[in-house]
């Protein structure tokens, strides 16, 4: 089993569409948790931490569930300037500590007008 | 002023030869990694360093040897170059406080292919 599963997609969604794309993690005892942004060609960004209560950053909202072990991400009244690859990771280093990041393969997001 | 920048960024060379990728960052932090994202695009850690000392170091044939002269470079040299190297190669930085590693910043990465 992959330490970190999303689906890869594509998702093609038309502008202003609201989207969700999900992810799962296989080790119980990882610490943190983030979605990284991955657009064609370039290197990865932070978009946004993830916490257990729940989060959310202008249109996006990203959600923990520790006990099912997934996370998801919720982009609202989507641009065309969201379209990208969207990377569910975690860090599994105890403590989360030096930053051992995981990364799952994405989710292609390609928003059309 | 790019934060984390890496040279080169395209390398085009033929199998068996030695290369080296280098990357240095002007954040300020203490702890740098490479990852390797191959043609599935899946993005893996293969080593970090936190000041200058190694601290991860995944399972990388020993042909690929990082070298951090100061907290600010890490570089990649890479022996016998094979077919299946060919990839990108990303240099991230971050910094660690009170234990806890804070934000990766990557850098633009070099497309390493090997004919």
């Amino acid at each position: 089993r992959k330490e970190v599963e999303q689906d890869p997609g594509p998702f093609n969604v038309p502008e202003g569409a609201t989207v969700a794309f999900n992810c799962t993690y296989s080790n119980s005892a990882s610490q943190s948790f983030f979605w990284y942004r991955q657009d064609c060609r370039k290197e990865p960004k932070l978009l946004m931490s993830v916490y257990s209560s729940g989060n959310e950053d202008g249109r996006f909202t990203a959600q923990l569930n520790r006990a099912s072990q997934y996370i998801s991400l919720l982009i609202r009244d989507s641009k065309l300037s969201d379209s990208a690859t969207y990377l569910c990771v975690v860090n599994i280093t105890p403590g989360g500590s030096q930053g051992n990041l995981i990364f799952g393969k994405g989710t292609k997001l390609s928003v059309k007008p | 002023d790019t934060a984390v920048s890496q040279t080169p960024k395209y390398l085009v060379t033929q199998m068996g030869n030695d290369k080296s990728i280098k990357c240095e960052q002007n954040l300020g932090h203490d702890t740098m990694y490479w990852y390797k994202q191959d043609s599935k695009k899946f993005l893996k850690i293969m080593f970090s360093y936190n000041n200058k000392e190694l601290i991860i170091n995944e399972t990388v044939p020993n042909r690929f040897s990082p070298k951090s002269p100061d907290k600010a470079h890490l570089n990649l040299h890479i022996n016998s170059l094979e077919l299946g190297d060919s990839a990108v190669y990303f240099c991230a930085s971050s910094q660690t406080t009170r234990g806890n590693s804070e934000t990766q910043y990557f850098g633009p990465g070099t497309r390493l292919l090997v004919l």
